[in-house]
């Protein structure tokens, strides 16, 4: 069975721009999650999808969001990039709910904003 | 908010060690997790609890999730060179969220 899959693996933005980070689940997978991942902070949750409805939201601005396609595909957005922004950005599918655990992850996206 | 201690942030190996590490918190949870993370991948699931009390091992790795519930731990028996990395806790809650603790990075001794 194929993993989790993201794209790109590795992004170089502009302070201002915006970017958009795809995600593949494991089939048969409806939930998807993401987490930016930093050397300061560790993971920290951005939200979860479930069957295209947004289920779960950590604490992020809304420069953040994201959406989930019918065939449980997910991309995440950030509008108006900051030097902040720059981080891991990993997803994660599960086949329930996200607290549910055995969350698997692909192996992230690599934002660097300059 | 509910957040994870875990411990200790980093620690050596010398080849054939066992090593300890642990996660707590203030708060209930109903699972627990125990992730690897190498450089430049994701997190990889190693055991997943779902039972107070419950002790689970894979290969040389065995894992508890405390009676509390406020707890767990993960235990490396006969460390070896690939088990460098980042090792990270998790725990799911009743809101239906799930947290991270800040990892522990393991390392072989010089």
């Amino acid at each position: 069975k194929a993993g989790v899959t993201q794209t790109p693996r590795y992004l170089i933005k502009t302070r201002g721009q915006q970017v958009t980070l795809s995600c593949s689940p494991i089939s048969g997978h409806r939930s998807v999650s993401w987490y930016q991942q930093t050397p300061g902070q560790g993971l920290q949750f951005l939200f979860e999808y479930f069957s295209e409805t947004q289920r779960n939201k950590g604490n992020f601005p809304g420069r953040f969001s994201g959406r989930q396609f019918s065939n449980s595909r997910s991309e995440m957005n950030v509008s108006t990039l900051e030097l902040g922004d720059s981080a891991l950005y990993l997803c994660a599918s599960s086949l329930g709910a996200l607290a549910d655990g055995e969350q698997y992850f692909g192996p992230g996206t690599r934002l660097t904003v300059t | 908010g509910q957040q994870l201690n875990q411990s200790p942030q980093s620690m050596f190996i010398q080849e054939g060690e066992d090593v300890s590490m642990n996660c707590t918190s203030s708060s209930i949870f109903n699972t627990w997790l125990w992730y690897k993370q190498d450089p430049g991948e994701g997190p990889v699931l190693l055991i997943a609890l779902y039972k107070a009390g419950e002790l689970t091992s894979n290969g040389r790795l065995t894992a508890q999730f405390g009676i509390t519930r406020k707890d767990s731990f993960l235990n490396i028996s006969a460390s070896i060179p690939s088990d460098v990395g980042i090792y990270f806790c998790a725990a799911g809650g009743s809101q239906g969220n799930l947290i991270f603790g800040k990892g522990t990075k393991l390392s072989v001794k010089p």
